[in-house]
């Protein structure tokens, strides 16, 4: 059965404050990692897929990773406008659907 | 119009109601997804179609009813709820395919509140 752990599960930092989220997999045959933004009572919003180990994407503050077992979202020097829920899903093997973690509060404090 | 559109954003309901969520998407994908997401759980997959069929049933209460017409629109029809699913309901869908992972296009959710 494929596996997402998030962590932390909340993380509050200071403006310009650099930090990482993780995001660990446990998978048969990784066809895609996916991070996705979601803000409250709104869907979420996608952000990255990656494809294989040692991949990156950058979107602004935003840069993804993926190795083998984990990917990260590096976030720097954030925004009060980055606050917001951060969700990692994998897709693997024959599965249509995506298997999503629980997700990552960020809270940006001015 | 444009991606995934759900209709109403806000629903309350009693148990003993009968209400529907409609899902549309502009984007010319050939699978749509409902998805139930609560307070500090992941999001679980409800129901699958794919080219309209219903391919997947992630043993979901029959409750739950959904209806997918064609391949832009589906729906998710409920009735004799319980309070416990009071959740956001989000609908999703992408284009399939073999090979590398195809991610998906979310709406908005609707807000289900059961009293």
């Amino acid at each position: 059965e494929d596996q997402v752990t998030q962590s932390p599960e909340a993380l509050r930092l200071q403006e310009g404050e650099s930090s990482s989220l993780n995001c660990s997999y446990t998978v048969s045959g990784l066809r895609g990692l996916f991070w996705y933004r979601q803000d409250p009572g709104k869907g979420p919003e996608f952000l990255f897929t990656l494809y294989s180990a040692g991949e990156e994407k950058e979107k602004e503050r935003l840069k993804a990773t993926l190795t083998k077992k984990e990917s990260f979202l590096h976030i720097t020097a954030p925004k009060p406008e980055d606050s917001a829920t951060y969700l990692c899903a994998v897709q693997a093997g024959s599965a249509r659907q995506l298997t999503f973690g629980s997700g990552t509060q960020l809270t940006v404090l001015p | 119009e444009t991606g995934v559109t759900q209709t109403p954003r806000h629903l309350v309901m009693g148990m003993t109601n009968k209400k529907s969520l409609k899902c549309e998407q502009h984007l010319g994908h050939n699978a749509m997804y409902w998805y139930k997401q609560s307070a500090k759980k992941p999001l679980e997959l409800m129901f699958v179609y794919s080219l309209e069929e219903r391919v997947e049933n992630n043993s979901v209460p029959s409750r739950f009813s959904p209806e997918c017409p064609n391949s832009s629109h589906l729906f998710l029809h409920l009735h004799t709820l319980q309070p416990e699913d009071s959740a956001l309901y989000l609908c999703a869908s992408s284009q399939e395919g073999t090979g590398v992972g195809y991610g998906y296009t979310f709406g908005s959710g609707t807000r289900l509140t059961v009293v």
